[in-house]
């Protein structure tokens, strides 16, 4: 079946270091890949997105770029802010309606 | 308009009461959802409309009703819930030109007392 495997949060940074949060994907086909982001008490936003082979997604300083040898779609930032504080999901889809998601990342970052 | 909407914003309902969630989209999408989501868990998908028809129902108790009047809103209706379906419930839509891309509206926070 198609899933995604996230690094087990939390991750603490501090302000200003580089992040990296991992994922994998295992499907049957060429998924389009996704970051979804959750601030607290909030829905989901889509961070970026990738929908073919080296692609890569980028928005708010964060970047993905879709691996298809290594079947990943790590998300980085260079310098993260306390407002990136958040549960971040990485998430594939096959087929129109189905939206595999990962565990989830929780980031916080401290001052 | 690239929003989605959803009220109320909180709910809390007793065992036996019927109560609600509606969601709206006018951004023309064809397809809209409804995700479960538990505390510090990635949502899980209950049911999706495509064309104002349900599609997939993801094996949802009969507690949970959806309806879609029509193309723009989504509703869930709810009656005889219990304590554990206490969650955020995430509505979504997709459609259009980015038609995989799934936009996530506020969510409502549902307890169930």
């Amino acid at each position: 079946g198609n899933s995604v495997t996230q690094m087990e949060g939390p991750v603490t940074l501090s302000e200003e270091a580089f992040l990296t949060i991992n994922c994998t994907y295992t499907a049957t086909g060429y998924p389009s890949l996704f970051w979804y982001v959750q601030y607290p008490g909030e829905g989901l936003q889509l961070l970026l997105k990738a929908t073919k082979a080296d692609d890569k997604g980028s928005n708010k300083g964060f970047e993905a770029t879709y691996r298809k040898e290594t079947t990943s779609f790590h998300l980085e930032k260079g310098s993260v802010q306390v407002s990136d504080s958040a549960v971040y999901f990485c998430a594939l889809t096959l087929l129109e309606y189905a939206l595999n998601f990962g565990k989830g990342t929780s980031l916080l970052v401290t001052p | 308009d690239t929003e989605v909407t959803q009220t109320p914003k909180h709910l809390v309902m007793g065992m036996t009461n019927k109560k609600s969630l509606k969601c709206e989209q006018h951004m023309g999408h064809r397809a809209m959802y409804w995700y479960k989501q538990k505390a510090k868990k990635p949502p899980e998908l209950m049911f999706v409309y495509s064309y104002e028809k349900l599609s997939i129902n993801e094996s949802v108790p009969s507690r949970f009703s959806p309806e879609c009047p029509n193309s723009s809103l989504l509703n869930l209706h709810l009656h005889a819930l219990q304590p554990e379906d206490s969650a955020l419930y995430l509505c979504a839509s997709s459609g259009g030109s980015s038609y995989n891309e799934q936009f996530f509206g506020p969510g409502t926070r549902l307890t169930v007392l």
